[in-house]
């Protein structure tokens, strides 16, 4: 299994603000992935990860919406940018070990 | 893409009962993984399939790969309340073994009544 930290837990924000997401791995992945979860929804992949490189974004997400870091082989920053109420949903960090995708316990993201 | 049909949509039972749901996939799949995600948590991982017709356990939980790969079912057997939750199926397909393409079923929302 993998263990896998994400902060904040939950905020609440404003319209227009950012909202940065941390997530840390228990031990070094090549790829990290960041997935959205609308209300009442399933999971959407944003984006992966990749250390020493650019993410690779999913069809709808733009990195201008969904800047991501990857300093190292642990950690990895979602920014959800110039928020608007469509963007309240749980974020989750993902990471992929033997073929089996674990999950943080995600960020509840509410943009008022 | 990918399209995975998981049903039901919801189920009520009661405390004690065993329950069944199943996802179809509109092509053919290489991995099956089974989620459990409770209220304000992420997703956990319950069974993970790799063969075709494999039928695997953990605890009261069975999941079995579907002989034609394109379906999987998951029954969880004498329900307590806290089985309650949202269940998940995902899958992988033959094509590719890139987590990328992992995708994802609607989900079940479990309640059991007691």
């Amino acid at each position: 299994s993998a263990v896998i930290s994400q902060k904040p837990s939950r905020d609440i924000c404003q319209r227009g603000t950012s909202l940065t997401i941390q997530c840390q791995v228990d031990s070094q992945v090549t790829m990290m992935f960041w997935y959205r979860q609308q209300p009442g929804q399933s999971l959407t992949l944003i984006a992966t990860a990749n250390q020493g490189s650019e993410a690779t974004y999913e069809s709808g997400f733009v990195i201008d919406k969904f800047p991501i870091s990857r300093p190292n082989l642990t950690f990895s920053t979602l920014t959800v940018s110039n928020m608007s109420p469509e963007d309240s949903s749980i974020y989750l960090c993902s990471v992929n070990r033997a073929n089996e995708q674990f999950f943080g316990p995600g960020t509840r993201l509410t943009v008022l | 893409g990918q399209q995975l049909n998981q049903s039901p949509q919801s189920m009520f039972i009661q405390e004690g009962e065993d329950v069944s749901m199943n996802c179809t996939s509109s092509s053919i799949f290489n991995t099956w993984l089974w989620y459990k995600q409770d209220p304000g948590e992420g997703p956990v991982l319950l069974i993970a399939l790799y063969k075709a017709g494999e039928l695997t356990s953990n605890g009261r939980l069975t999941a079995q790969f579907g002989i034609t790969r394109k379906d999987s079912f998951l029954n969880i057997s004498a329900s307590i309340p806290s089985d309650v939750g949202i269940y998940f199926c995902a899958g992988l397909p033959i094509s590719s073994g890139s987590a990328r393409q992992l995708t994802f079923g609607s989900g079940t929302q479990l309640t059991v009544l007691p």
